[in-house]
């Protein structure tokens, strides 16, 4: 059984920054592109970036609202990806998911979602 | 343009069938995937690559697409089928995926 499960989350201020995790199991992690998705209160879905599998290159690619302030990595060792998020701004309040695919196949898998909420 | 435009809503009886479109101008180049959200939890992909179905899903979704509009359509609507449902596409180039606003289907 597939299962994906995010940690992290939390309260933090204007300016701050947090660390996401997602841990992974039931799948060949090492083959997956991972992405991060996220969702505004009473908002529509958000997606945030993506990180390839190594073996076709490992590509991080990024949404135009958070490049350069947020940063994708993945530990196929841990089948663990994590987002690492500087520079926090309010518009970042969401729950953040992590998904497999993305690609061809669509975002198959989801977590549940962790609350990352942004106030001063 | 990468945008994707669905209706905000669509509402129909039991039984009937419920049509939801996505229009956008990169569609004709990209497929389109829909997905179906039920409050407080994660999306599930019901169709991918315009008109496949994942293991699991019903055969009642099913999916098309027109030119620069995909749909979403649920026939013999049951009241479980009542959610939210996002279509999702990418960019012109493929390189960014992009999601529609969604539609809130209620099940009269």
């Amino acid at each position: 059984e597939v299962q994906l499960v995010e940690s992290g989350g939390g309260l933090v201020k204007p300016g701050g920054s947090l660390r996401l995790s997602c841990a992974t199991s039931g799948f060949t992690f090492s083959n997956a592109w991972m992405n991060w998705v996220r969702q505004a209160p009473g908002k529509g879905l958000e997606w945030v970036g993506r990180i390839k599998s190594k073996p076709v290159g490992g590509a991080i690619d990024y949404a135009a609202p958070v490049k350069g302030r947020f940063t994708i990595s993945r530990d196929d060792s841990k089948n663990a990806v994590f987002l690492q998020m500087n520079s926090l701004k309010t518009e970042d309040t969401a729950v953040y998911y992590c998904s497999t695919g993305g690609g061809i196949v669509g975002f198959d898998f989801w977590g549940q979602g962790t609350l990352v909420t942004v106030s001063s | 343009s990468s945008e994707l435009t669905q209706p905000p809503s669509v509402s129909v009886s039991p039984g009937q069938t419920a049509r939801i479109t996505c229009s956008g101008d990169a569609l004709p180049k990209q497929y389109g995937y829909w997905y179906q959200q039920k409050p407080g939890q994660a999306p599930v992909l019901v169709i991918y690559k315009d008109t496949e179905r994942p293991s699991g899903i019903p055969e009642r979704f099913s999916g098309s697409r027109s030119g620069t509009t995909v749909t979403l359509t649920i026939s013999g609507v049951q009241a479980e089928d009542e959610a939210d449902y996002y279509c999702q596409s990418a960019d012109t180039s493929g390189t960014y995926p992009v999601f529609g606003g969604g539609t809130k289907l209620t099940v009269l």
